[in-house]
């Protein structure tokens, strides 16, 4: 079993939809999640933190349910500038472990 | 500020070849890394260095090896390269301290082994 498991999409929804991904994690144990994001080609970078009682910025709300060991991202209003593929990350000894990332496609 | 650069950012090697990745970062990182990323894997960390002097192996380390060469470089060696190794190859940095365990990528290097 993968350490972090994220659908691979891809997700394809019009311009103003509200969009979701879940990611599980296997290490009860972790402390620490993000969501990175990587636009086609590039390298990824941090979208977001994820605290335990969830948090927002912007148009972008994460979860975090520890009990079931899954972490969410919720994208409202969707923009085309946000199609990009959706990394899951979360902390482990010394280092970060990624998830494959979902891909967001948002079309006119 | 530069943050994390990468040279070079393209490749091709023939089977049995050797070459040196190079990474700096100007952002007095403690920690930094190198991952390897292919199609529906994500990335995997191949070595990390977590403050100058040491260097630890991650998740593939077979066929690579490292060197911290002072606080703003970390270089990734294939000695001889395998078609296996056919990848995208991005370094990171990190403060890695507890308030802030992000982590900030270069633009990658993409190899192609033959």
């Amino acid at each position: 079993r993968k350490e972090v498991e994220q659908d691979p999409g891809p997700f394809n929804v019009p311009e103003g939809a509200t969009v979701a991904f879940n990611c599980t994690y296997s290490n009860s144990a972790s402390q620490s999640f993000f969501w990175y994001r990587q636009d086609c080609r590039k390298e990824p970078k941090l979208l977001m933190s994820v605290y335990s009682s969830g948090n927002e910025d912007g148009r972008f709300t994460a979860q975090l349910n520890r009990a079931s060991q899954y972490i969410s991202l919720l994208i409202r209003d969707s923009k085309l500038s946000d199609s990009a593929t959706y990394l899951c990350v979360v902390r482990g000894y010394n280092k970060l472990i990624f998830g494959a990332g979902t891909r967001l496609a948002v079309h006119p | 500020n530069a943050g994390v650069t990468q040279t070079p950012k393209f490749q091709v090697l023939k089977t049995g070849q050797s070459m040196t990745l190079q990474c700096a970062q100007d952002m007095n990182h403690n920690s930094m890394y190198w991952y390897r990323q292919d199609p529906g894997m994500g990335l995997r960390l191949i070595y990390y260095s977590a403050s100058e002097g040491t260097t630890d192996k991650g998740e593939v380390p077979n066929g690579y090896n490292v060197s911290r060469l002072n606080k703003r470089e970390f270089s990734l060696r294939l000695e001889s390269a395998a078609p296996s190794q056919t990848s995208v190859y991005f370094c990171a940095s990190s403060e890695d301290r507890k308030s802030s365990y992000e982590q900030y990528f270069g633009p990658g290097t993409r190899l192609t082994v033959t």
